[in-house]
């Protein structure tokens, strides 16, 4: 199965501030299709997970334009421009490229 | 809107079995196939399998064969996830999520095996 290893695995970031998360996989993530399914999620406290970015860039509907996913192959990233305080939560990354689907460890943002 | 909404908090002993539903409103519901995923306690995300809401075929993650089944009542667009000889390592939340981009998910369901 492909491993998808986060880092880091938990950052603290003043408000206003940038954050950036990385997710590596142990196999290439692009498809036969052309496409490469690598996905962004977001747990806050409490919650279940909400999805942020799929297909490695395209942000999904209502998600703010301060967070933006890059990358190809076995290499991507998330950022976030400029952290707000309801950016906290534990953030996953997941490929369903090939099965089975595989999460990252998570990232866990705080706010200083 | 597009909603999940799964059962409630199931309490069960070790060797019991609990089927857990997955309610899904304001879509086809055999236009997309249904995720579950598990949340052990303080622990991060774990891809169980999905099912193939057009066709009812299942697929399972390894370590989720045997004791794990996929069940679908599509008149009333429900999904299942029923678990059996229950362990105390089962104790987890339970999420489903809907189709290859897993959205949106349900609000959990939480399964405590304790004796």
């Amino acid at each position: 199965e492909i491993v998808m290893t986060q880092t880091p695995l938990s950052l603290s970031v003043t408000p206003g501030q940038p954050a950036s998360i990385s997710c590596k996989s142990s196999q290439s993530l692009l498809h036969r299709d052309g496409k490469t399914f690598l996905f962004w999620y977001l747990q806050k406290p409490g919650q279940p997970p909400q999805l942020l970015i799929y297909e490695v860039s395209n942000r999904f509907s209502g998600v703010p334009d301060r967070f933006s996913g890059s990358g190809s192959g076995t290499d991507f990233t998330l950022k976030i421009s400029r952290v707000e305080a309801e950016d906290v939560g534990v953030y996953y990354c997941m490929q369903s490229t090939q099965l089975p689907h595989t999460f990252g460890q998570g990232t866990r943002l705080e706010i200083k | 809107q597009v909603q999940l909404v799964q059962s409630g908090s199931e309490l069960k002993k070790p060797g019991a079995s609990v089927k857990i539903s997955c309610k899904a409103s304001g879509y086809t519901f055999t236009a997309y196939s249904m995720n579950w995923v598990r949340q052990a306690p303080g622990q991060g995300l774990e891809w169980m399998g999905w099912i193939a809401t057009n066709t009812g075929k299942p697929t399972y993650a390894q370590g989720f064969t045997g004791r794990f089944v996929f069940s679908l009542a599509t008149s009333v667009s429900t999904a299942y996830l029923q678990i059996s000889s229950l362990k105390a390592e089962d104790t987890a939340v339970y999420y489903c999520a809907r189709g290859t981009w897993l959205d949106p998910w349900g609000q959990g369901t939480l399964v405590t095996v304790s004796s």
